[in-house]
């Protein structure tokens, strides 16, 4: 196993335009968690998974934002009519439970 | 909420010298976890401690547990150009109905200067 997949690996799209990532958790792993993470800051929490199950979403998750993990595998998350203050670096990680969590190297979103 | 506060937030050394960085919270944390991140690319773990004054080391950095699990620290000695890169510390906590969360500080940039 290579490790936690995000795809893309960058996104630029137009203001109001939805856009769908995805990332693939290292196998096994119950636990997953999405993260947004802007430059000079460290990353900020937004939602978590234990295998398909949504356990945790922050408030910082606006109803424009959705994540799903069908059958406890992949994961996608969705931003819905993008706004320029959704540029950032989403981050996913995977852990099994109770441990360390492990990161995938992001998709860098670009809103212009 | 779970608040982790990193000191210094930017530090820029000669390669040799020896630093501190310290990662602190009112809270208490089932574990804490040291990432380094460089641009563009996501954290990569360094190292876990689960219990109260632990201390593991990892060749050049030597990372504590404080003993009420609320604060850490992480001591580079000698530091090289090869450890420049943005560090962070994670907090691991129960949020209540079987859901855990990690928190992170907003991290140490550090820059070893050759």
């Amino acid at each position: 196993d290579t490790g936690v997949s995000q795809n893309p690996r960058h996104k630029i799209t137009k203001r109001g335009q939805n856009v769908t990532f995805r990332c693939d958790p290292i196998s096994e792993h119950n636990r997953l968690y999405w993260y947004r993470q802007t430059l000079g800051q460290g990353p900020e929490f937004l939602t978590y998974f234990q295998n398909e199950a949504q356990l945790e979403k922050s408030r910082l998750l606006s109803d424009r934002f959705s994540a799903e993990r069908p059958k406890g595998s992949f994961s996608t998350l969705e931003i819905q009519r993008t706004e320029q203050g959704d540029s950032a670096m989403y981050l996913c990680a995977s852990s099994p439970v109770y441990t360390e969590a492990f990161f995938g190297q992001g998709t860098r979103l670009t809103v212009v | 909420t779970q608040l982790l506060e990193q000191s210094p937030q930017f530090l820029s050394i000669q390669e040799g010298e020896n630093l501190t960085v310290y990662c602190n919270s009112s809270s208490v944390f089932s574990s804490l976890q040291w990432y380094r991140q460089e641009p563009g690319e996501g954290p990569v773990l360094l190292v876990t401690v689960v219990t109260g004054g632990e201390v593991k080391k990892l060749k050049r950095l030597t990372f504590q547990f404080g003993d009420a699990r609320k604060d850490s620290s992480l001591h580079i000695t000698a530091a090289q150009p090869g450890d420049t890169g943005l560090y962070l510390c994670a907090g691991e906590g129960y949020t209540g109905a079987g859901s855990y969360q990690l928190t992170f500080g907003k991290g140490t940039k550090l820059s070893v200067i050759p």
